[in-house]
This record gives C-alpha cells, structure tokens and sequence, in this order.
C-alpha cells in the first residue's frame, strides 16, 4: 500500500498560487492520486484526482511527474477560504473499495 | 440531494456501554468506509465494505465491529469503548464505476468521547 508524505503546514497571502507536494514512493500501477480539502469539524471534500501527467479543473491543478512517485496540488490565487487542511490519497479508484490510507494532511493558512 | 448522513453528530458515554453510530448513503455507492480521526494522525481507516455483507478491517479495527446488511447502511458498533476510542469519526462512500474517477464521499462525522 502506497504511503503518502506531505509537508505539515504552509502559510501563503491571499491572492497567490500554492502547491502543495505530496511523496508517494510505493505507488502501484493501477493507483490513482486524490485530494481532498478538510475544514474544521467537517468532512473531507474532493477536490482532483489524477493519474498521470496533468489534470485541471474549476478549483485546482494536479501535477503528476512521468514516474508518479510524487504530485502537486497547485490551488491558483487562493483566498481566505482556502484555510483547510489538504490530503492527498493513493489508492485504486477505479474499483472503488480497497484499504485507503491517508498521511497527516497539510494545514494550509491563507493570510490577508 | 447526494450525501452521506451520521448519526449521532455528537456522543459522550461511559466506558463500557454499548453504542452503535449510524451511517446511511443515498447514491447507490457499493464500497463504504469508517475513519477515525485524532488530532496529528490524520485520517485513519477502521472498517470498509466492499458490497452487501463483505467487509475488511482497516488499519485500525481493534475495539469495532461493522455490518453491512443493506447496501445504503454501514453502522459501526463499539461493544465495550473505552477512553482511547476518543475521536472524531467519519463515514464515506464511492462508487465503483470501473473507469477511474471514484472520489469518496464522506459525512459530516460524529464526535465520540468516552469517558
């Protein structure tokens, strides 16, 4: 099972693009890589998912290098609201049921 | 409206009592998941159901039980909590369409302190 390794926390001001890197070493052919946003006392939301090269979509940008041994989460000019915490996940989603493991997340603080 | 529901939203028991958190989807999901969430863990999986009566331990299943009786239900029963099963608790579903793209869909959650 792919483990995932991200950084604890960033700080940006609003206005500006954040990526945010995700480490998966193990990750297996047919994994795919999904992000999710978590704010306080909610559950986690989805956000991209990808599986290789670059994927895009109203919210985000996912970067994913030939060997799929890492991602990038790219959030453009990000605003107050973005102040959540960022999970990337690794796991077969096109069976939809398997073992998931999520890493510690990266708390992302947008400033004013 | 999509979503998953949990109830209760919020849970304080005694050690030892019996409870069961109740979880219920209405987008026809087949796979179906418990996390628990503590503060610097993360999410960490307890229980998954792949369908009607399969299920799997997570990496975190001592002290809990599933069941999976009907496809839109997937409670999650404590038969003795105890203290260290303080947490944040989270339920999800996805759907296994075969073509990638299965993001988990996940509940509001249901805070559980045992005391």
């Amino acid at each position: 099972l792919a483990k995932t390794t991200q950084p604890i926390s960033m700080d940006s001001y609003e206005g500006q693009e954040v990526n945010i890197t995700c480490s998966h070493n193990n990750i297996a052919t047919n994994d795919y890589i999904t992000w999710y946003q978590q704010f306080p006392s909610q559950g986690p939301r989805f956000i991209i998912q990808g599986y290789k090269t670059k994927v895009t979509n109203e919210v985000a940008s996912l970067f994913i290098p030939a060997d799929r041994k890492s991602s990038t989460l790219s959030l453009p000019r990000v605003s107050l609201s973005d102040t959540a915490v960022y999970y990337c996940l690794v796991g077969a989603g096109n069976t939809g049921g398997f073992k998931t493991i999520f890493g510690a997340g990266t708390r992302l603080f947008v400033k004013a | 409206e999509a979503q998953v529901t949990q109830n209760p939203r919020y849970l304080i028991t005694v050690t030892g009592k019996k409870l069961t958190v109740t979880c219920s989807q209405n987008m026809n999901h087949e796979y179906m998941s418990w996390y628990r969430q503590d503060p610097g863990l993360g999410l960490r999986q307890i229980y998954y159901s792949m369908n009607v009566e399969v299920t799997d331990k997570g990496d975190v299943p001592e002290g809990y039980k599933v069941s999976r009786k009907e496809k839109r239900n997937f409670p999650l029963i404590l038969e003795s909590p105890s203290p260290n099963q303080t947490s944040l608790y989270f339920c999800a579903s996805s759907s296994r369409t075969g073509a990638g793209n299965s993001p988990l869909h996940f509940g509001n959650g249901t805070r559980l302190t045992v005391t």
